[in-house]
């Protein structure tokens, strides 16, 4: 599998935008770039994925190198609530039917 | 709201017993997981399904079982706890194809 490299940690203040960064050199063809995220205390939480173009929800949104070795997940108005571990992971459509593998994460932590 | 709901939230055990985690999931996916979490080694796949009574390894299944007899529930079975076991579980649930998974709230298992 394709493998993930995160800053360990990064801080912010709030109402601030945040870029998180990730590299994956090796991602293949087939596979999808998923960020989620995980609150102290609570299993992890899904908040955005893409293959090639940026994409954005209500979350956050995700913007992807043109030749895909890298992507950076941006929270546009850091809040206290979006302090948490971000994982970066690589999903291959075609195999193993979609499971994940979290690497360490980027721990996010929010200034007031 | 959709939904993967585990059993408990903190459960203790001792040594030896037989250990049983439900997860049961409310949207129809065909795709399980259990994972564990402990500290400094991150999020370890430990067994999945993809269909009713179809299951598969995952990165680290040894001392662990699993059952899924109907879609919505898959369980975790620890047929002789040890207290190399205790540890954060967590169960996720996914549809076919790209999108993400949802991860329910986890169960913290301690074993004595």
């Amino acid at each position: 599998d394709a493998k993930t490299t995160q800053p360990n940690s990064m801080e912010s203040n709030e109402e601030e935008p945040v870029h998180l960064p990730c590299n994956h050199s090796t991602i293949s063809g087939t596979d999808y770039i998923h960020w989620y995220r995980q609150l102290p205390s609570q299993g992890p939480e899904y908040v955005i994925h893409g293959l090639t173009s940026n994409v954005n929800n209500r979350m956050a949104s995700l913007a992807i190198a043109e030749d895909r070795k890298s992507s950076t997940l941006i929270l546009h108005r850091a809040t206290l609530r979006d302090a948490a571990v971000y994982y970066c992971i690589l999903r291959n459509r075609e195999r193993s039917y979609g499971k994940l593998t979290f690497g360490q994460g980027t721990i996010l932590t929010v200034h007031p | 709201d959709v939904k993967v709901t585990q059993s408990s939230r903190y459960l203790v055990k001792r040594t030896g017993e037989k250990v049983f985690l439900e997860c049961v999931q409310d949207m129809d996916h065909e795709n399980m997981f259990w994972y564990r979490q402990d500290p400094g080694l991150g999020l370890r796949l430990i067994y999945f399904s993809y269909d009713v009574k179809m299951k598969e390894k995952g990165d680290i299944p040894e001392g662990y079982s699993v059952s899924r007899e109907k879609k919505e529930r898959f369980s975790l079975i620890l047929e002789s706890a040890s207290t190399n076991q205790t540890s954060m579980y967590l169960c996720a649930s996914s549809s076919q194809g790209a999108k993400g998974y949802t991860f329910g709230s986890g169960t913290r298992l301690t074993v004595v």
